[in-house]
């Protein structure tokens, strides 16, 4: 089955500690994307990747960061400096060359307590 | 299962109606539109796109209307079923592979 994976489903850390969450694609797509939503608002993008090696800074990147040593995988550490780190955060890939349509994950619910 | 929007804007819809959800965008560089699904604990499915040089495009029982006169977008859904019971979201693609997503609209289908 082709697809994106992220895990967990559910996490719980405390304040102070960072976490690393984990996305896997198996689809050969070229750019991965990080997102994080909370009620009420839309997804909001923190990095994204369009290619091996690279990757760049969304419009909520303060407090996270990222790295891309396989085309698979795309992890997210979540650090201690961001300061409102429970969220819902969803991983998506895409082509990469032009393509539109981006998958999505199911997601990792982050508690922060 | 997941909150995605507890103050999400609500469309309730009797099942077998036309849904129609509104988008207002705010890049008109732009060159793509997309409609997003997503239900309870889970990730955004792609429903269609339309390209900015367009102003229809219809798929699967949904059609995709774009206004850039005054920058709006919506999706109908014709004969809405229970499934389509979702928050839809539009998203608008400028240069690169970005997406900038809008705040989302809670579709409630009434059996």
């Amino acid at each position: 089955d082709g697809g994106i994976t992220q895990s967990p489903k559910y996490l719980f850390r405390k304040e102070g500690q960072n976490v690393t969450l984990s996305c896997e694609q198996n689809l050969n797509h070229d750019a991965m994307y990080w997102y994080r939503q909370d009620p009420g608002q839309g997804l909001r993008l923190i990095y994204y990747s369009q290619i091996v090696n690279d990757f760049q800074k969304g419009d909520i990147a303060e407090g996270y960061s990222v790295s891309r040593e396989k085309k698979e995988s795309f992890p997210l550490t979540v650090t201690s400096a961001q300061k409102n780190p429970t969220a819902f955060y969803l991983c998506a890939s895409s082509t990469g060359t032009g393509g539109v349509e981006q998958y999505f994950g199911p997601g990792t619910r982050l508690t922060v307590t | 299962g997941e909150s995605v929007g507890l103050h999400l804007p609500t469309l309730s819809v009797q099942e077998g109606d036309n849904s129609i959800i509104n988008c207002a965008y705010s890049n008109s560089a732009s060159d793509y539109f997309i409609w997003y699904k997503q239900e309870s604990g889970k990730g955004p499915q792609f429903i269609i796109d339309i390209r900015s040089n367009m102003d229809k495009r219809q798929g699967q029982r949904v059609t995709v209307l774009l206004n850039k006169t005054v920058k709006h977008l919506s999706l109908q859904i014709a004969a809405t079923q229970p499934g389509d019971s979702a928050v839809y979201f539009c998203a608008e693609k400028a240069a690169g592979n970005k997406l900038t997503f809008g705040g989302g609209t809670r579709v409630l289908v009434k059996p």
